[in-house]
């Protein structure tokens, strides 16, 4: 299956810094992205999908200025959290998908191994 | 509207013994349905999908759902629990909701298999 990378796996930072967390298609080009966030014992929650070459479309509730996400091409979406805080640590997955027949929505996802990040 | 309900939290299951985990949908449109499992601190991995073939899907490691319209249902089964399917799994549907792909994760479902 396609293969999908997230980097870094574990980042811890200071109050205030911003953190960048990067999400590559190894093998095959993704026009569209997923960001997510999964606080414990929850499931995933969907933040907001990235668009190559586009704006990305922001979940309802999440701080577009506080998660800037920048898809510069067909293989790389980029989320930074910007000024971080302990509220914002968390586990951020990335997806992408594969186009499925006739260009419809039956894609399948394939995720990123995660991000963990805590905020000190 | 899309939604996804996985009616058990928790499962506890012994080793070598059948699993079963619940799944209903909604969805206004003709949905994909998908199984993930995530082992802890790992990124989800496709176990199966249904995207309008046959209903009845088998995926990796002797899982298989079927799909079933009139219950709204895709439930997870596994004839023989091994140590290793102890993880977490999650239900998702996918369509085509006003013209963009929504994806919706259920809650899911904490699997533990007991020696």
């Amino acid at each position: 299956g396609a293969v999908v990378s997230q980097h870094p796996s574990w980042v811890i930072c200071k109050s205030g810094t911003s953190v960048k967390i990067e999400c590559r298609s190894l093998d095959f080009q993704a026009t569209t992205m997923f960001w997510y966030r999964q606080f414990p014992k929850q499931s995933l929650m969907l933040m907001a999908t990235s668009n190559e070459g586009s704006k990305a479309t922001y979940e309802q509730g999440v701080e577009k200025d506080k998660f800037l996400i920048n898809h510069a091409s067909l293989t790389l979406s980029t989320l930074t959290v910007t000024s971080a805080h302990p509220e914002d640590s968390s586990f951020y997955i990335c997806s992408a998908r594969v186009m499925g027949r006739g260009g419809l929505g039956t894609g399948e996802l394939f995720f990123g191994e995660g991000s963990r990040l805590t905020v000190l | 509207a899309q939604s996804v309900t996985q009616l058990d939290s928790h499962v506890s299951v012994s080793e070598g013994t059948p699993v079963l985990l619940r799944c209903n949908y909604s969805s206004s449109y003709s949905p994909s349905l998908f199984w993930y499992v995530q082992h802890p601190n790992k990124g989800l991995q496709l176990l199966l999908k249904y995207t309008s073939a046959a209903t009845l899907v088998k995926g990796i490691n002797g899982f298989e759902a079927e799909f079933k319209k009139s219950e709204t249902s895709f439930h997870l089964t596994k004839p023989s629990a091994h140590m290793s399917d102890a993880a977490e799994y999650f239900c998702v549907v996918s369509d085509l909701a006003g013209g963009y792909q929504k994806v919706t994760f259920g809650i899911g479902t904490k699997l533990q298999v007991i020696p």
